[in-house]
């Protein structure tokens, strides 16, 4: 099991806002990175650093992240925005990555 | 922009090895670290390990004893072998580069490839 916990599901209106948690012990004290998976295709890299954007990825995807809580935060959802999307941590004391569970947007 | 594409067999039997390799175009492994990510049917991701060029490597502690991640600097790959597979294993494998100063991410993902473990 995995020491970050996102909800399984989130689901909004198209041109609505979708916000994904990811709840972790002082999370606010790493870095955070998030993917979005689309079904059948790899993880891509939306958010890292808490907030910054890969070049390609629109600004309607932002982070934050403070105390034991991380988001993402899509705004003006679009259809095309439907996927599952994780969270990751890198571990400092251990030197490793870790995976939230991840959530599934589906786009009503 | 650097380009990743695992190859290996889609099929292992149980309690055999588990062979992949990733080949790296558009840069150098001879830079950042290079990762193997899994993700079991229908579940999440799973981080297996990752290198760097010289030949340093991280595991997985619940998956350390059976494996091992290596670089071939010449061919510009790193591969992973996974020894004693079970059905546990199935799973789709992806490499990845890892990028970052402090705090580290996944910047750039091979396609994955299935791997099923059966006889």
């Amino acid at each position: 099991s995995s020491v970050l916990t996102q909800p399984p599901s989130v689901s909004v209106a198209p041109g609505q806002t979708a916000r994904f948690t990811c709840g972790g012990n002082n999370i606010g004290r790493r870095s955070v990175s998030w993917y979005q998976q689309k079904p059948g295709q790899a993880p891509v890299l939306v958010i890292y650093y808490d907030s910054d954007r890969p070049s390609g990825i629109p600004e309607r995807f932002s982070g934050s992240n403070s105390g034991n809580t991380a988001t993402l935060t899509i705004s003006r959802v679009e259809a095309g925005d439907e996927a599952d999307y994780y969270c990751q941590v890198w571990d400092n004391s251990s030197g490793h990555p870790e995976f939230g569970g991840g959530a599934m947007l589906t786009v009503l | 922009q650097v380009q990743l594409q695992e190859s290996g067999p889609g099929l292992v039997k149980p309690s055999e090895t588990l062979s992949l390799t990733c080949t790296v175009s558009g840069g150098s492994i001879s830079s950042y670290y290079w990762s193997w990510i899994r993700q079991p049917p229908g579940k999440g991701l799973e981080w297996i390990g990752y290198i760097y060029y010289s030949g340093y490597s991280k595991y997985n502690p619940s998956l350390e004893s059976r494996v091992t991640i290596s670089p071939d600097t010449s061919k510009n790959q790193f591969s992973l072998k996974l020894s004693s597979v079970t059905a546990a294993d199935t799973a789709v494998y992806f490499c990845a580069r890892i990028y970052g100063s402090g705090s580290f991410y996944a910047d750039s993902w091979g396609q994955g490839t299935l791997v099923t473990v059966s006889s």
